[in-house]
């Protein structure tokens, strides 16, 4: 049984740099979620696939964020022009379409902007 | 606004003896509450969940309790173990999760001591 996988597992960029985290979920899961988690705080939402439908997106996801997931399967989420308050782990989950909706957690990639 | 508030951010129980975790709501319209374990530098792994249409949901050590009219949800530990020692986040979502995104709580650092 493999999980929701993520890569890489830790990032270090320099601002003003653009990056970008690849999330594979569970095989079976046709959702796709990104949230953000900082120092202190709970995972907050970012944005939600179901297929390859975005279908919803917080106030969080700023122009400079974009998120992908071309074929349904696995997804990117790119920051461009990163800025130092980027600096956070980044986490996806996947569900499947059964209710209720349990979300399953990948093991997070730690970006530091320098 | 918080809609979900872990007001303590910090317990500590001695080993064999209960933990109950708190977790505090606002928005009524949430209908699945989920617990979720953290481990430094790892996603959240998934422990429990309850859906609104029940008071008390058990998987083996932990039970989970839900006031609806208290807007209340806990989750008991028993016994406690070294080993469940770790940040515990409640989260809470809309229709069965259908909605898309979990709110969480801030966490909970629990400390069990041998």
């Amino acid at each position: 049984d493999t999980g929701v996988s993520q890569n890489p597992r830790h990032k270090i960029t320099k601002r003003g740099q653009n990056v970008t985290f690849r999330c594979d979920p569970i095989s079976e899961h046709n959702r796709l979620y990104w949230y953000r988690q900082t120092l202190g705080q709970g995972p907050e939402f970012l944005t939600y696939f179901q297929n390859e439908a975005q279908l919803e997106k917080s106030r969080l996801l700023s122009d400079r964020f974009s998120a992908e997931r071309p074929k349904g399967s696995f997804s990117t989420l790119e920051i461009q022009r990163t800025e130092q308050g980027d600096s956070a782990m980044y986490l996806c989950a996947s569900s499947s379409p059964q209710w209720p909706d349990t979300q399953y957690f990948g093991p997070g990639t730690r970006l530091t902007v320098l | 606004d918080q809609q979900v508030k872990q007001n303590s951010p910090s317990l500590s129980v001695q080993e064999g003896r209960i933990s109950i975790l708190n977790c505090d709501y606002t928005n009524s319209m949430f209908d699945y509450f989920l617990w979720y374990k953290k481990y430094p530098a790892e996603g959240p792994t998934f422990l429990i969940s309850i859906s609104s249409i029940k008071d008390k949901n058990e998987d083996g050590r932990f039970t989970v309790f839900l006031n609806k009219s208290a807007k209340h949800l806990s989750l008991h530990i028993v016994p406690s173990q070294p080993g469940d020692s770790a940040v515990y986040f409640c989260a809470a979502s809309l229709k069965g999760g259908s909605q898309g995104n979990l709110i969480f709580g801030k966490g909970t650092k629990l400390s069990v001591k041998p």
